[in-house]
């Protein structure tokens, strides 16, 4: 079974709202990833949690905040975002994380996001 | 510099044609991964298959194939007798050891198959 969930599935919040996007996979995978996706574009990674703990932030804002609560679950929360963070969040996870020293790299993702923020 | 071009950014074909979907990538990497991926409608990234840059042999899958060319630096995806349900959009991306092993994206190829 190669299944990551996400949900919800699609999400409409203001700038000052708070909310949660939420990720889940049950295939023993050490590390998760979250990518943000605009339209035609490929995705772009924003984090990467390697056996539970914050690896890589590509210089993301604070207003993403990512959580890892175990090893099957990963969270992104939300707050006082833009117009501009409307895009397609996607949550990805792969049995090695990097330098992980094997080649078991391939990442599984998930049905994603459709966040718009209004 | 490390890069991955797809240099089609939109193919219409009909149904049952064949169809190539070009990659080509630039490195200085001895050691590297390749991808495919396809994203339909839907939005979910499917994985398609990895290559490892020391094994040039090529793959066949049901419909899909891949021809790999370190030579050429090419990793070059067809599809034979397509379907509309391959209509997609369709990522090559590599792992590149010196990138800190994460995936770098083409700009992705749209596919779309008509009846």
């Amino acid at each position: 079974d190669t299944e990551v969930t996400q949900t919800p599935k699609h999400l409409v919040m203001g700038m000052t709202n708070k909310k949660s996007l939420k990720c889940e996979q049950h295939m023993g995978h050490r590390a998760m990833y979250w990518y943000k996706q605009k339209a035609k574009k490929p995705p772009e990674l924003m984090f990467v949690y390697s056996y539970e703990k914050l690896s890589i932030n590509e210089s993301v804002p604070s207003r993403f905040s990512p959580e890892c609560p175990n090893s099957s679950l990963l969270n992104l929360h939300l707050h006082a975002l833009q117009p501009e963070d409307s895009a397609l969040y996607l949550c990805a996870s792969s049995q090695d994380p990097p330098f992980g020293g094997s080649s078991s790299y391939e990442q599984y993702f998930g049905p994603g996001t459709r966040l718009t923020v209004t | 510099a490390q890069k991955v071009t797809q240099a089609q950014t939109e193919i219409s074909v009909v149904e049952k044609e064949d169809v190539t979907l070009d990659c080509v990538y630039e490195t200085r990497d001895t050691t590297y991964y390749l991808f495919w991926y396809k994203q339909p409608p839907s939005g979910e990234l499917v994985f398609l298959i990895r290559r490892n840059s020391f094994d040039e042999q090529n793959e066949i899958s049901g419909r899909y194939s891949w021809n790999f060319q370190k030579s050429t630096s090419s990793f070059n995806f067809t599809i034979t007798a397509s379907q509309v349900v391959d209509s997609a959009v369709y990522f090559c991306a590599l792992i590149f050891n010196n990138a800190g092993n994460m995936l770098t994206f083409g700009g992705g190829t749209r596919l779309m198959v008509k009846p």
